[in-house]
């Protein structure tokens, strides 16, 4: 098993660009969720998901979209980046619930000039 | 809302001293679950320990050991004749049932352990 794959690694962008940073899980998880994580904020939850077609808001998705059309993949969107989220980006996956040990992605760390 | 507060930004021990990180949190709820997540300057995130909220049974795995108190709201950590491998970002985080089917993830804002040899 891979566990939680991220890509890309390392990415850097333009005020404005799109892009979409990718999540996968081997283990057939069904809840996937997005964090943030800046110097002294810890890790904030953007968005996340029960379930193939499901997703919630978490406490920071704006300017973050999200979409769960397999139980394996959950993308997320930058739709306008801004340098506000420059940040780390993890991915997260359990078997059905935020009540349960989270297996984390290694991270995706983004520059938005 | 519910609400962890790791009060230690920074702590710096000698190897071999002990070291307690203080994790005090906040809930409306009567069932909920805590963790502590450790962060090692590789930077993954490598869980450590889940805890319901009926069980008040203090854990111990090793050097690691894990005072849960809710009369006070907190989920210590103790890592006893601490190793420059223990040198990491630790997280305490608190899921509740408040919203069942929805549950979210909170953490707080960490605490960075340095061990000097």
């Amino acid at each position: 098993n891979a566990g939680v794959t991220q890509t890309p690694k390392f990415q850097v962008l333009k005020t404005g660009q799109s892009m979409t940073l990718q999540c996968a899980q081997d283990m057939n998880h069904e809840y996937m969720s997005w964090y943030r994580q800046d110097p002294g904020m810890g890790l904030r939850l953007i968005h996340y998901s029960v379930g193939a077609g499901i997703t919630d808001q978490g406490e920071v998705p704006n300017g973050y979209n999200v979409s769960r059309s397999t139980t394996e993949d959950f993308p997320l969107r930058l739709l306008s980046a801004a340098p506000s989220q420059t940040s780390v980006y993890f991915c997260a996956s359990s078997y059905s619930g935020a009540t349960e040990e989270q297996y984390f992605g290694p991270g995706t760390r983004l520059t938005v000039t | 809302a519910q609400k962890v507060t790791q009060a230690q930004t920074e702590i710096s021990v000698v190897e071999k001293e002990d070291v307690t990180l203080d994790c005090v949190y906040e809930t409306r709820d009567t069932t909920y679950y805590l963790f502590w997540y450790k962060q090692p300057p590789s930077g993954e995130l490598v869980f450590l320990i889940r805890r319901n909220s009926f069980d008040e049974q203090n854990e111990i795995s090793g050097r690691y050991s894990w005072n849960f108190q809710k009369s006070t709201s907190s989920f210590n950590f103790t890592i006893t004749a601490s190793q420059v491998v223990d040198s990491a970002v630790y997280f305490c985080a608190l899921s509740d049932f408040f919203n069942f089917g929805n549950e979210k993830l909170t953490f707080g804002t960490g605490t960075r352990l340095t061990i000097i040899p």
